[in-house]
């Protein structure tokens, strides 16, 4: 079956601490990825998507990045958090035969 | 901008009430679908409309699709408490140098609260 797997739940990092945060899919292949961003009371902003292994796209201008070392691992970083990274944030795959689904999130907190 | 927006915002009910929210796109479209969130969870897909469809029908959930318009409605019929949850629109748009399903881009949601 296809299962999604986002972690940790929760996360609390000082400002200026590096953040590193890990999606791994399982039962598809050359899925597409997605990393999500849901600040409080509002929608998702797609902040980066991957079509392919070692292919990120950006769909926004921020101080993270994104990495896809594999074809089912995608990763979220960044060198230094600022207050403005805190939120709600979603991984989530897409493959033609399975329509989109999406792991549980990981809730960012920056102090 | 988002793709999708969303009326009313926020939206409350009493039990045993139908409720619509309404969700206007700009571009278009392949398919539209609707999610559910449950306060601090993660999503959960409710159904999928395709451009070339008018109406769905899913348990208590119908939706509709209007390509002139660019617009969408999702009613839930005979609410209940646990139908409490803020309810997102989203269309998928192409993705260059893929063949695989588009990206989902959000409308900012409407919030649902069903009183018992």
């Amino acid at each position: 079956s296809q299962t999604i797997h986002q972690w940790p739940a929760t996360l609390v990092q000082p400002v200026g601490s590096p953040l590193s945060l890990e999606c791994t899919v399982e039962g598809t292949s050359n899925p597409n990825l997605y990393w999500y961003r849901q600040a409080a009371g509002r929608g998702l902003q797609l902040l980066f998507y991957s079509v392919g292994i070692g292919q990120i796209s950006s769909e926004v201008p921020q101080n993270l990045s994104a990495s896809r070392p594999q074809d089912r691992q995608f990763i979220l970083s960044s060198k230094k958090l600022l207050l403005s990274d805190s939120g709600f944030y979603l991984c989530a795959w897409s493959e033609s035969r399975y329509g989109y689904t999406f792991g549980s999130g990981t809730r960012l907190t920056v102090v | 901008s988002q793709q999708g927006e969303e009326d009313p915002q926020a939206l409350s009910i009493q039990e045993g009430e139908n409720a619509t929210m309404n969700c206007s796109y700009k571009t278009s479209i392949n398919n539209l679908q609707w999610y559910r969130q449950n306060s601090g969870r993660g999503l959960v897909h409710l159904i999928l409309i395709r451009s070339n469809e008018r109406e769905k029908h899913s348990g208590r959930l119908r939706v509709t699709l209007d390509t002139s318009k660019k617009s969408s409605s999702l009613l839930i019929t005979a609410s209940r408490a646990a139908d409490t949850a803020s309810y997102f629109c989203a269309t998928a748009l192409p993705l260059h140098g893929s063949s695989n399903t588009g990206k989902l881009i959000f409308g900012q949601g409407t919030t649902l609260q069903v009183k018992p």
